[in-house]
């Protein structure tokens, strides 16, 4: 278990729709990534905050937004959904988000849909 | 152009024998991070070792080794008696230090089928 909790676990939604994935990050993180794994693109990075501040910037679609809280909780929020959206995102967090820290990542939620 | 280049897509091995999973890196940077991360059936990532650029120890952990060479901008992954356990895909990923934010750029992953 890494410490990284991501609700919910599997998300099944029409084409159109919204939905909002959830991320808490360890205890003690202050950093929060975002990935999205696909079978054709593999693990692609949307976007990084740290500390309730957007730190870098990924190949994140206009159609997804998200942000991080001031108890650090992360959000990802997805709009439009498209099938081409399915995928597994993981959060991932870690102490200070620099290049030279690992990262440990939720267990992902994986998105459908239909 | 891709940081991470992980030629092998598929191995398999018979358990017990010994298995090398390939990492190749490009960076403009001196300093810079290297990383290994399993992710198992279930899903998840797991992350195995962080190495830095200027340590160029090679690593050993149990059944698992490291070899980290500048030269040739590698970073291997050797599996010794391999297990069914071990069986999973296999990341490599690199980042590089930045004033604005960090990321990993992760190569493709090699799925690793260990069996019995």
């Amino acid at each position: 278990d890494s410490g990284v909790t991501q609700t919910p676990k599997h998300l099944i939604t029409a084409t159109g729709q919204r939905v909002t994935l959830r991320c808490s990050p360890r205890s003690g993180d202050l950093s929060v990534y975002w990935y999205q794994q696909s079978l054709d693109q593999g693990l692609q990075f949307l976007i990084q905050y740290y500390n309730g501040e957007e730190r870098a910037k990924g190949n994140i679609l206009e159609r997804f937004s998200a942000q991080q809280f001031p108890d650090l909780h992360s959000e990802l929020n997805l709009s439009s959904l498209e099938l081409g959206d399915s995928a597994l995102y993981f959060c991932a967090s870690s102490p200070s988000g620099g290049a030279n820290t690992e990262a440990f990542f939720g267990q992902g939620t994986r998105l459908t849909v239909v | 152009a891709q940081k991470v280049t992980q030629a092998q897509t598929e191995i398999s091995v018979v358990e017990k024998e010994d298995v090398t999973l390939d990492c190749v890196y490009e960076t403009r940077d001196t300093t810079y991070y290297l990383f290994w991360y399993k992710q198992p059936p279930s899903g998840e990532l797991v992350f195995l070792i962080r190495r830095n650029s200027f340590d160029e120890q090679n690593e050993i952990s149990g059944r698992y080794s490291w070899n980290f060479q500048k030269s040739t901008s590698s970073f291997n992954f050797t599996i010794t008696a391999s297990q069914v356990v071990d069986s999973a895909v296999y990341f490599c990923a690199l980042s590089e230090p930045s004033n604005t934010g960090n990321q990993f750029y992760f190569g493709t992953g090699t799925s690793l089928t260990v069996i019995p």
